[in-house]
C-alpha cells in the first residue's frame, strides 16, 4: 500500500462551488499532516497544517480522521485561483523529518 | 526573514554533460535539507537529506549526488546526465515543526 494515496482527478467545478478532497495514509504513526498547493510549473506552497482534529483557515478546512486514517480538505466558495494541484502530506517525527509528498489531486474551477 | 534561493530556473544539457544545482538558505542555521525531484505530471521523489554539513542522506540509488560544504547550502551534483534526468528540481528546508518551505525549482532538460 502507498504511503499516501489521493485521487488524482482532475475536480472539474463551477466557481462558487464546494470541493472536497480525500486523502488516506498507511502510518498509523504519522502526527502532523499539511496540505500544499501547487500551481503548473512552480513549487509546492504550504497551504494548512494539521496537528489535532482539524484546521480552518478562511475558505479552507482540513479535517483529520485518525481511526480511519484520512484527512480531507474542504474549499468553499471556489474561485478561479484555487485551481492547482493540492498535495496530501503526512509526517512523523524523527527519521530526519522527511516528509512523503502523494502525486496530489488536480482542481480546475471554470466560470 | 529565511528566504530559500535556488538557480538556475531552466537549464538544457546534453546527455553525458555534468550537472550542478545550487541551493543555499538565509536567515536560519543548522536548517534540515532536502532535493526532491518531480518527473513531468508525477509527485515530488525524494533524492537527498542533510541534517548538517557534510552529511547526506540518499533516498534512491541514481545517477545524481549531494553536498553540504557550508551550513546553508546544499548543492546536487551529476558527473553525467542521462534523459531519464530531466525533470523539476526542488529544495527544501524544514521551519521548525511546520511543514517545508521549497525554493521555486530548476527545470532541467536533457536532450
Amino acid at each position: 500500500r502507498k504511503e499516501v494515496e489521493q485521487d488524482p482527478g482532475p475536480f472539474n467545478v463551477p466557481e462558487g462551488a464546494t470541493v472536497a478532497f480525500n486523502c488516506t495514509y498507511s502510518n498509523s504513526a504519522s502526527q502532523s499532516f499539511f496540505w500544499y498547493r501547487q500551481d503548473c510549473r512552480k513549487e509546492p506552497k504550504l497551504l494548512m497544517s494539521v496537528y489535532s482534529s482539524g484546521n480552518e483557515d478562511g475558505r479552507f478546512t482540513a479535517q483529520l480522521n485518525r481511526a480511519s486514517q484520512y484527512i480531507s480538505l474542504l474549499i468553499r466558495d471556489s474561485k478561479l485561483s484555487d485551481s492547482a494541484t493540492y498535495l496530501c502530506v503526512p509526517h512523523r517525527s524523527g527519521g530526519y523529518n522527511k516528509l512523503i509528498f502523494g502525486a496530489g489531486t488536480r482542481l480546475a474551477v471554470h466560470p | 526573514s529565511q528566504t530559500i534561493h535556488q538557480w538556475p530556473a531552466t537549464l538544457v544539457q546534453p546527455v553525458g554533460s555534468p550537472l550542478s544545482l545550487e541551493c543555499t538558505v538565509e536567515g536560519t542555521s543548522n536548517p534540515n535539507l532536502y532535493w526532491y525531484r518531480q518527473a513531468a505530471g508525477r509527485g515530488l521523489q525524494l533524492l537527498f537529506y542533510s541534517v548538517g554539513i557534510g552529511q547526506i542522506s540518499s533516498e534512491v540509488p541514481q545517477n545524481l549526488s549531494a553536498s553540504r560544504p557550508q551550513d546553508r547550502q546544499f548543492i546536487l551534483s551529476s558527473k553525467k546526465l542521462l534523459l531519464s534526468d530531466s525533470g523539476f528540481y526542488l529544495c527544501a528546508w524544514r521551519q521548525g515543526a511546520g511543514g517545508y518551505t521549497f525554493g521555486s525549482g530548476t527545470r532541467l532538460t536533457v536532450v
